[in-house]
């Protein structure tokens, strides 16, 4: 069966300093891979999609980077964190060509 | 272009009576459409879903959905809310990009309050 993992679950921050969140998912090949940030009382926000190795895809400019170094492997990447880069962030696949969508357990980020 | 609207914020029942979560979309090409729940600081889980096959679509939980292309909505309903219910919501349409990838597109959430 499928899983998927984010790392850390939780995460403190000072504003300025880098960041490294890190998705993985097992028990699958070739997933199109996605990075959504869920602020306080909002919904989803779409950051990146990935549909392959190396291929990103940014939906909102912003101080945030994406990779994907490995096929089952998605990283969310800050070189300098703002105070509006705290927030709920989920990695989620899904099968390519198929549009159901499997979500991780999310990491807590605050930018203090 | 895509969207979707839920129509509420918040939504409070008492435990054992129906629950009525709404959503509209827009959608440029025959769009799939999701339920997923979200507990506290935990990932989504699909409910249910809708592709294009039976208009009545029914879930897990006790949940099920209706997909009314006439009036591009997808509410969800459950006859008797549980206090586990008590949840926040997303609606979510998706539908194929030109170049073959599917992008969703998410409410912003509708809390369910079940009180006892």
């Amino acid at each position: 069966s499928q899983t998927i993992h984010q790392w850390p679950a939780t995460l403190v921050q000072p504003v300025g300093s880098p960041l490294s969140l890190e998705c993985t998912v097992e028990g699958t090949s070739n997933p199109n891979l996605y990075w959504y940030r869920q602020a306080a009382g909002r919904g989803l926000q779409l950051l990146f999609y990935s549909v392959g190795i190396g291929q990103i895809s940014s939906e909102v400019p912003q101080n945030l980077s994406a990779s994907r170094p490995q096929d089952r492997q998605f990283i969310l990447s800050s070189k300098k964190l703002l105070l509006s880069d705290s927030g709920f962030y989920l990695c989620a696949w899904s099968v390519s060509g198929n549009n159901e969508q499997f979500f991780g357990p999310g990491t807590r980020l605050t930018v203090l | 272009a895509q969207s979707v609207t839920q129509l509420d914020s918040h939504v409070s029942v008492s435990e054992g009576t129906p629950v009525l979560l709404r959503c509209n979309y827009s959608s440029s090409y025959s769009p799939s459409l999701f339920w997923y729940v979200q507990h506290p600081n935990k990932g989504l889980q699909l409910l249910l879903k809708y592709t294009s096959a039976a208009t009545l679509v029914k879930g897990i939980n006790g949940f099920e959905a209706e997909f009314k292309k006439s009036e591009t909505s997808f509410h969800l309903t459950k006859p008797s809310a549980h206090m586990s219910d008590a949840a926040e919501y997303f609606c979510v349409v998706s539908a194929r990009t030109s170049g073959g990838s599917y992008i969703p597109t998410f409410g912003r959430g509708t809390s369910l309050i079940v009180h006892p």
